[in-house]
């Protein structure tokens, strides 16, 4: 069983746009997090969510809204997408409460925007 | 405020050689650092974890030790295979562990 599981893996589309990217974890962590890596392999931090809660929300641009419908699942759509949003996206959970894990990452969208 | 800074890449090492990927931090509280690797197309896996001052994290060879005196998880490898090869990251938890803070990465090439 894969612990997170993302879809798309690859995602090519059009400027203007709209998509979203789906993950799942089957872990039973309480916390999830989307992170955004460049072509330079830097991670950046996009969002962390415990418990449904929105607990981290770095500075990205109004067009992404992550969505949590249960501990289990965070989603995330972008709109009207631009070429700077090519990246490969990295949705990952922890269990924070009782000790810290470590985090576990999902396989990762490249999202490629033409 | 947290941060994780790892040396620069990339690297380039022969088969069986010593490998060092140095990594310091700067956390409030007593944080728990990894290191992660990244092998091409594929997620972050977990290498290896300490969680506390004086740990050593260790797995498929590679060892880290968490020193507090000198904040610092240095990544080693007594010697290398081709099979090493990937882009490695230091990383800290927050004291509330609810964010994960990266290093920069650094990418490893073992050649035969």
């Amino acid at each position: 069983d894969t612990a997170v599981s993302q879809t798309p893996k690859y995602l090519v589309t059009q400027m203007g746009n709209d998509k979203s990217i789906k993950c799942e974890q089957n872990l039973g962590h309480d916390t999830m997090y989307w992170y955004k890596q460049d072509s330079k392999k830097f991670l950046k931090i996009m969002f962390s969510y415990n418990n449904k809660e929105l607990i981290i929300n770095e500075t990205v641009p109004n067009r992404f809204s992550p969505k949590s419908p249960d501990k289990a699942h965070l989603n995330l759509h972008i709109n009207s997408l631009e070429l700077g949003d090519s990246a490969v996206y990295f949705c990952a959970s922890s269990q924070t409460t009782g000790g810290n894990t470590e985090a576990f990452f999902g396989q990762g969208t490249r999202l490629t925007v033409v | 405020g947290n941060s994780v800074t790892q040396m620069e890449g990339p690297v380039t090492l022969s088969e069986e050689a010593f490998l060092t990927i140095n990594c310091t931090y700067t956390a409030t509280g007593y944080p728990s650092l990894f290191w992660y690797v990244q092998y091409p197309g594929e997620g972050l896996q977990l290498l290896l974890k300490a969680t506390k001052a004086d740990d050593k994290g260790s797995n498929k060879g590679f060892e880290a030790t968490y020193r507090k005196e000198t904040t610092s998880f240095h990544l080693e490898k007594g010697s290398v295979q081709v099979s090493d090869s990937a882009v490695y990251f230091c990383a800290l938890t927050s004291n509330t562990g609810n964010q994960f803070y990266f290093g920069t990465g650094t990418s490893l090439t073992v050649i035969p």
